[in-house]
């Protein structure tokens, strides 16, 4: 079946560094990659997302890159800073056969630790 | 304020005793859906609805039912806990549940112990 994998599950970086998470996907249809952060206790979060038809996007510190044809996505986060700390999850999303809409699939996250 | 809210934030029960967790949203949204958390397993799709009574299993169905009979509800039932259910619950809605991918607006979680 469909799968994501993400590298990696434990990510230590020094404050000001950056920090990049890997994610490779296996069906060719899916269309849409969007990045959670789930900080401790609360809710996975959207913090950015990118569609199949664009290969890089950026908001401020973040910045996400998708190649098609090698199936991978990366998140990059410069300057880290401590509130950066959390679980980040990678998803991609994929049209349903048969009874329409979409299905997402989730990475099993990566735990960042910013040292300050 | 625009939100998920999920019912309760934690419940401990015994097995066998049915329970259900509640979720509303207030965004008019057509999509829900369940999740469950696991260490090391991400999340995991338990059940969706595309609409008003439109549900469908996701990935890990076994053990529990859902039903959307109001376009802002879509409570998860847990007819029999078993241990093995005990787990962090997500619920999510969506705006559309078409075929191109839309961001997910979860609630603030349930954490389930069936002891």
């Amino acid at each position: 079946g469909e799968n994501v994998e993400q590298h990696p599950s434990t990510l230590s970086v020094q404050e000001g560094d950056s920090a990049v998470i890997k994610c490779t996907y296996s069906d060719s249809a899916s269309n849409y990659f969007p990045w959670y952060k789930q900080e401790l206790g609360k809710r996975p979060q959207l913090i950015i997302d990118i569609r199949s038809n664009v290969g890089e996007k950026k908001d401020q510190r973040i910045a996400v890159t998708l190649n098609k044809t090698a199936k991978h996505f990366s998140l990059h986060i410069t300057e880290t800073q401590p509130e950066d700390s959390a679980v980040y999850f990678c998803a991609a999303s994929s049209p349903r056969a048969g009874a329409g809409g979409f299905k997402t699939i989730f990475g099993a996250g990566t735990r960042l630790f910013v040292k300050a | 304020e625009a939100q998920v809210t999920q019912n309760p934030r934690y419940l401990i029960t015994v097995t066998g005793k049915k329970l259900t967790v509640t979720c509303s949203q207030n965004m008019n949204h057509e999509y829900m859906s369940w999740y469950r958390q696991d260490p090391g397993l991400g999340l995991r799709q338990i059940y969706y609805s595309m609409n008003v009574e439109v549900t469908d299993k996701g990935d890990v169905p076994e053990g529990y039912k859902v039903s959307r009979k109001e376009k802002r509800n879509f409570p998860l039932i847990l007819e029999s806990p078993s241990p093995n259910q005990t787990s962090l619950y997500f619920c999510a809605s969506s705006s559309t549940g078409g075929p191109l991918g839309s961001p997910l607006h979860f609630g603030n979680g349930t954490r389930l112990t069936v002891t």
